[in-house]
């Protein structure tokens, strides 16, 4: 079945390094969601990427959607403490709406 | 805007028992997603429903059930409670769709299996 997968499964950064996740997809999707969750907290969306190529930025956040529509990254530059949390991306899943396959995660510890 | 809304927050049962959660969606939203997460198996998607009926299904066994109701207020049964099933069920709203749309998602249902 579709699957949906992502590295590093954890990641340490010292407080004002980069970091980035990558995503990566068996299929084509039609889309690409992120999402973060803070510890003891719930997925909370950051954005949708939907066109080929397509780069998004939020602040120090940046989003992109490979060519193919397989692969995603998200990079933050110069981490802060308030970062610290979970990273998933999640594309539809196959056939009619209503269900996302999640990535297995991305956690960010940051130390100060 | 009220946000998703899952009762209770903690649950704690015994193997063999059964439970049911419920979740509120965000006013005007129409479909909501449960999903179970594990520190092993991450984030997986049990069922969808839209207009009260069951639109998409995932790998779960037939122990796993739900409903929706006019409302658009959704409850989730888990029948025959096993160890495994230790989890943080969560539930999502969107408005017509979670393929296409942002998933709303509330705090979850913390389950623990004694």
């Amino acid at each position: 079945g579709q699957q949906v997968m992502q590295i590093p499964q954890y990641q340490h950064v010292q407080e004002g390094e980069d970091f980035t996740t990558y995503c990566n997809s068996s299929t084509t999707l039609s889309n690409i969601q992120w999402y973060k969750q803070r510890p003891g907290g719930h997925p909370v969306f950051l954005i949708q990427l939907v066109k080929s190529g397509e780069v998004k930025k939020q602040k120090r956040l940046t989003f992109q959607f490979g060519e193919a529509k397989k692969n995603s990254s998200l990079h933050i530059t110069a981490t802060q403490t308030t970062d610290v949390g979970t990273y998933f991306c999640a594309g539809p899943g196959g056939g009619s709406q209503g269900n996302l396959i999640f990535g297995k995660g991305t956690k960010l510890s940051v130390k100060p | 805007k009220a946000g998703v809304t899952q009762t209770p927050r903690y649950l704690i049962k015994t193997r063999g028992q059964q439970v049911t959660l419920s979740c509120s969606p965000i006013s005007g939203h129409r479909s909501v997603s449960w999903y179970q997460q594990t520190p092993g198996q991450g984030l997986q998607f049990l069922f969808e429903y839209f207009s009260e009926t069951q639109r998409n299904k995932g790998n779960f066994p037939g122990r796993f059930s739900g409903r929706q109701f006019s409302n658009s207020r959704s409850e989730m049964n888990v029948s025959t409670l096993e160890l495994g099933d230790s989890a943080l069920y969560l539930c999502a709203s969107s408005l017509v769709g979670a393929g296409g749309e942002p998933q709303h998602f509330g705090d979850g249902t913390r389950l623990s299996i004694l």
